[in-house]
């Protein structure tokens, strides 16, 4: 079965702070996917990965920057944590081409 | 979590019958749809998918149409348990880097 583990399930942050957020896939995939998931709003895609150091904008990344050193890990960053940034995060991964995305638990991240 | 359910539409249905759950999907190009099931504090889970080129793929208990005339999805569940107890949502690809643009989610009730 494929493995998308994020490293936190619940974090309470401060206003300000820079946070990093982390994800690790077992499976080899090539796509990495970073959303947001608020009631009433859906999942929100933030970033993707499609290979090793490159990324492109999802809709709404103003706030965010993610890392990808390795295939198998994809970091979330919140340069200056702002309290809209409250929400559940959840990290995917998937391969190329028509198949589907393999979702994380989530991190629940409150900014006080 | 519990806050993923809140402002979606609700199906109720009995223990033991069939739930069907509906989809309108938004662009025509698209050529690949997924269906996810999201219980309480995890992330979505895979139930099954469909490319364009077919109307119906059967899996265990569940089945998926899909009418690219009228842009509709449906997720059928046969004899519903208490388990299928969940959020709902489609997926549609459509086209490149397997970005998939998801639904607002229906909210599945069961009881006995």
């Amino acid at each position: 079965d494929v493995k998308v583990t994020q490293s936190s399930r619940y974090l309470v942050k401060r206003t300000g702070e820079k946070v990093f957020l982390e994800c690790v896939q077992d499976m080899d995939h090539e796509n990495m996917f970073w959303y947001r998931q608020d009631p009433g709003l859906g999942l929100r895609l933030i970033y993707f990965s499609y290979d090793v150091k490159m990324k492109e904008k999802g809709d709404i990344p103003e706030g965010y920057s993610v890392s990808r050193e390795k295939k198998e890990r994809f970091s979330l960053i919140l340069e200056s944590a702002s309290t809209n940034q409250t929400s559940m995060y959840l990290c995917a991964s998937g391969r190329e081409g028509n198949q589907p995305q393999h979702f994380g638990d989530g991190t629940r991240l409150s900014i006080l | 979590g519990e806050s993923v359910g809140l402002h979606l539409p609700t199906l109720s249905v009995q223990e033991g019958d069939n739930s069907i759950i509906n989809c309108a999907y938004s662009n025509s190009a698209s050529d690949y749809f997924i269906w996810y099931k999201q219980e309480s504090g995890k992330g979505p889970q895979f139930i099954i998918d469909i490319r364009s080129n077919m109307d119906k793929r059967q899996g265990q208990r569940v089945t998926v149409l899909l009418n690219k005339t009228v842009k509709h999805l449906s997720l059928q569940i046969a004899a519903t348990q208490p388990g299928d107890s969940a959020v709902y949502f489609c997926a549609e690809n459509p086209g490149g880097y397997n970005k998939l643009i998801f639904g607002a989610g229906t909210r599945l009730a069961v009881h006995p």
